[in-house]
């Protein structure tokens, strides 16, 4: 089993839909980081949070530590928004440990 | 947020040479930068940790004779991959974290390799 799962793998919405993706972990944590990925190939990172909610735009994400399970929610889809999202943990000041990441499709 | 820049974008060579990809932040001191391989379809795969002035830290199953890493000052490290293979094809990314970056890590846009 991973240290890092993510659901879904693939999620394919309509724009304007509401999108939540899910992260479980199964170490201690210091962190939890939200990436993105775009067909590309480039990496944002788009939260690093260790409790409680962060929102940016359209984006926010959540954490709960006593469950270690994070989501990543998407308000408003747009196509832009297609890419994917990564999870990834980290424990200290040591390396990130990364999920599969979610596919997002996004269409008009 | 911090800026990474990595150099080339693309490459594309013969079997057998050597590839050097830079990795630069632009306006911050990365006391450490992270190099990762990935390939179609699959998650970042970390390959080696380095910290300015000293020698790499790879992961398992990396080989340091094949992919040479240079950290010299705060803001490059270079990745070299020698006697490239086709099998070495793929996406290679960097990261940079500062000082005073906390644990947030800045990635850069990629190389994308293909060896014939």
């Amino acid at each position: 089993k991973n240290e890092v799962e993510q659901s879904p793998q693939n999620l394919t919405a309509q724009e304007g839909e509401f999108i939540t993706i899910n992260c479980s972990y199964s170490v201690g944590i210091s962190a939890l980081h939200w990436l993105q990925q775009h067909p590309g190939g480039g990496i944002v990172s788009l939260f690093m949070l260790s409790s409680g909610k962060k929102k940016h735009g359209r984006l926010i994400a959540t954490i709960n530590i006593q469950e270690k399970h994070s989501s990543l929610h998407i308000t408003a889809s747009h196509p832009r928004d297609s890419a994917v999202y990564i999870c990834a943990v980290s424990q200290g000041a040591q390396k990130l440990v990364f999920g599969q990441g979610t596919r997002l499709t996004i269409n008009p | 947020g911090a800026v990474v820049s990595q150099h080339p974008s693309r490459v594309i060579c013969k079997s057998g040479t050597s590839v050097k990809i830079e990795c630069r932040s632009l306006d911050f001191q990365a006391t450490t930068m992270f190099w990762y391989r990935q390939f179609p379809k699959q998650s970042l795969m970390l390959m080696a940790t380095s910290n300015e002035g000293s020698k790499a830290t790879y992961e398992q199953g990396v080989e340091k004779d094949k992919f040479l890493i240079n950290h010299a000052s705060l803001t490059l490290s270079t990745l070299t991959v020698t006697s490239a293979h086709p099998e070495d094809s793929s996406f290679y990314i960097c990261s940079a974290r500062g000082a005073l970056a906390g644990e947030t890590q800045y990635f850069g846009p990629g190389t994308r390799l293909l060896v014939l």
